[in-house]
């Protein structure tokens, strides 16, 4: 148990909504890291929070957004979902951007 | 542009003998390497590390090689085990330089299995 929780564990909505994706990092851990891994394909990473504050950006849609809230704990918004985004999506957290990150078990989204 | 690379999608290995899973990276700033497990329906979970001022890491039976000339590493298992058998994920940050703010860009993954 790498102590990262992530919620929903699996996610199925239709083209066009909104969903949320939830997560709780690790206690004591400052930075929240969300990846996105589509079939047969490597984890592509899509954002970073640290302390509450956004610390970088990767491939990430407009229609994504994310935050992390005073307690920590970060949530991933998609929205206008297409098919093209279903996919399994990692949260992790460490204690400082210099440490290993340590995964939750992901959330599994199906867009149909 | 993938700049981190795995070339062999899976590797089958005979219990008790060495494994070694392989990456390439085209970055030339990336200083920090990492190899991730995965098994199903988890999260990938950290196993060993290696920065560039180093060529070598070994933590028990698994022990990172870094040729930065080549911009090549390896994982080698040994003894492998058949508890070993997962999805190895090599990842890069340039992280003593500053830049990656933690940022891992991943390869694509080696399935490994280790047959009793």
């Amino acid at each position: 148990d790498s102590g990262v929780t992530q919620t929903p564990k699996h996610l199925i909505t239709a083209t066009g909504q909104r969903v949320t994706l939830r997560c709780s990092p690790r206690s004591g851990d400052l930075s929240v890291y969300w990846y996105q891994q589509s079939l047969d394909q490597g984890l592509q990473f899509l954002i970073q929070y640290y302390n509450g504050e956004e610390r970088a950006k990767g491939n990430i849609l407009e229609r994504f957004s994310a935050q992390q809230f005073p307690d920590l704990h970060s949530e991933l918004n998609l929205s206008s979902l297409e098919l093209g985004d279903s996919a399994l999506y990692f949260c992790a957290s460490s204690v400082t951007v210099f440490s290993p990150l340590h995964f939750g078990n992901g959330t599994r989204l199906t867009v149909t | 542009d993938q700049q981190v690379k795995q070339n062999s999608p899976s590797l089958s290995v005979q219990e008790g003998r060495i494994s070694i899973l392989n990456c390439d990276y085209t970055n030339s700033m990336f200083d920090y390497f990492l190899w991730y497990k995965k098994y199903p329906a988890e999260g990938p979970t950290f196993l060993i590390s290696i920065s560039s001022i180093k060529d070598k890491n070994e933590d028990g039976r698994f022990t990172v090689f870094l040729n930065k000339s080549a911009k090549h590493l390896s994982l080698h298992i040994v003894p492998s085990q058949p508890g070993d058998s997962a999805v190895y994920f090599c990842a890069a940050s340039a992280y003593l330089s500053g830049t990656s703010y933690g940022k891992l860009t991943f390869g694509q993954g080696t399935i490994l299995t280790v047959h009793p």
